[in-house]
């Protein structure tokens, strides 16, 4: 089965402090990786898409094949960065774009 | 331009009862996607429309789900005898319909089946 997990259902940090939220997915072969965001009261957006190769606010995210990884990081957190992160995959049989979406990280950070 | 729409934002429903949830997408989209958002569940794919056509059903949990789009565009989500298992944010998106490309995501409906 295709998944995506996220291992950590609350990551707390302080305010400055680095920030790794963990994703794994299974199936090597050639992912389509997204990260998307929602903070509180809004929709889902999307954050970053590995194919980017960007750094959005500050974050990035490493494709790694040989571990099925793709981890967000940012070096200094930020109190405005506290939200629900969502990594997702696209589906192994490219059915149109559908999305496989882990469990969701919940990031507090504290002043 | 507009964003995704979803109505209502929150429906309160007896257990039996069936429910209808309505998407608009965005203009000139032709891909659109229903997922669910529970607790402990995350996020779950239900279904997938390419225009009027709905190629992938797998996350349909039941035979009590339906979907339908007509005119390429509104979609509507339906949940015939509602049971409480049912209640969750039900989310709508659409998008360009490539691999790899953004979906934008609409406000989602709260369901909450009593």
């Amino acid at each position: 089965a295709q998944r995506v997990t996220q291992p950590e259902k609350l990551l707390s940090v302080f305010k400055g402090a680095p920030v790794e939220l963990k994703c794994n997915y299974s199936y090597s072969g050639s992912p389509e990786l997204f990260w998307y965001v929602q903070y509180s009261r809004q929709r889902l957006q999307l954050l970053l898409r590995h194919i980017s190769r960007e750094s959005i606010k500050g974050f990035t995210a490493d494709l790694n094949k040989g571990e099925t990884s793709f981890h967000l990081k940012k070096p200094f957190a930020q109190e405005e960065d506290s939200a629900m992160y969502y990594c997702a995959r696209g589906s192994i049989y490219n059915q149109g774009g559908k999305l496989i979406f882990g469990q969701g990280t919940e990031l507090s950070v504290k002043p | 331009g507009a964003g995704v729409s979803q109505s209502p934002s929150n429906k309160v429903t007896e257990k039996g009862k069936d429910v209808e949830l309505r998407c608009d997408p965005i203009s000139g989209h032709t891909a659109l996607y229903w997922y669910r958002q529970s607790l402990g569940q995350g996020l779950e794919f239900l279904i997938y429309f390419q225009g009027n056509s709905a190629p992938d059903k797998s996350g349909l949990p039941s035979d009590r789900f339906s979907a339908e789009r007509t005119g390429g565009s509104v979609s509507t989500l339906t949940i015939q005898r509602t049971q409480q298992e049912d209640s969750a944010v039900y989310l709508c998106a659409s998008s360009t319909g490539y691999s790899g490309y953004e979906q934008y995501f609409g406000p989602g409906t709260r369901l909450t089946v009593t």
